[in-house]
């Protein structure tokens, strides 16, 4: 199974910082990452996916980079709303594995 | 708009099956993938497998033993077991859409299943 490793675990920013999250893969995954937002007791939303494309609907401060076995998600200007958990997914190869996770606080 | 929704007993017994549904709505089933993904309370996400647009099947090899998953197009829903559980297997348990490639672009609100005697 590829191994996805996020850091940091968790991340204290304040509304209009710039912040960026390593996702680091066991293997190389070319660009088949995607990344979502998680908020207490909701499911999971996709945000990028194939490391940088952007989905439909998500506000542009969102950005993806990275290919074969490091990626970043970049928060441009962080809002009120982006306060959340992010997660990676590898989906190179099955078994399909995401990141622990990375906790955004307010600081 | 499409939309996933999950139901399930809440409660199982150890040493039980568990068993979920998903109600898929604003989408063909015979078009997409259709995914189980798991989450135990205050952990990270897990994939347990998916249903593709054939019918054809894919497990996550930690789970194949006690997994299935079918579909009824005819009621546009499919279906998670999981036998011989156990406490950890206590989790969120979500119904996911794959559109070919394998991530998820829409999810179900997820249903919290419990291990318990």
């Amino acid at each position: 199974d590829i191994q996805m490793t996020q850091s940091p675990s968790t991340l204290s920013a304040s509304v209009g910082d710039r912040v960026t999250i390593t996702c680091r893969a066991s293997q190389s995954i070319n660009r088949w990452l995607a990344w979502y937002q998680q908020k207490p007791g909701k499911a999971p939303n996709l945000l990028i996916y194939k490391a940088s494309s952007l989905e439909s609907g998500v506000p542009s401060r969102f950005s993806g980079s990275g290919s074969g076995t490091e990626f970043t998600l970049t928060i441009s200007s962080l809002q009120p709303d982006d306060f959340a958990t992010y997660h990676c997914q590898q989906y190179n190869s099955s078994p399909y594995t995401f990141g622990q996770g990375t906790k955004l606080e307010i600081k | 708009q499409v939309q996933l929704q999950e139901s399930g007993p809440g409660l199982v017994k150890p040493s039980e099956t568990l068993s979920v549904s998903c109600l898929v709505s604003g989408a063909s089933m015979m078009t997409y993938h259709w995914l189980w993904i798991r989450q135990p309370p205050g952990k990270g996400l897990e994939w347990i497998g998916y249903i593709s647009s054939s019918g054809s099947t894919n497990y996550n090899p930690a789970l194949k033993s006690r997994v299935t998953i079918s579909a009824d197009t005819s009621k546009n829903q499919f279906s998670l077991k999981l036998k011989s559980v156990t406490a950890a297997d206590t989790a969120v348990y979500y119904c996911a859409r794959s559109s070919g490639y394998f991530y998820f672009d829409h999810w179900g609100q997820g249903t919290l299943v419990t291990v318990s005697s």
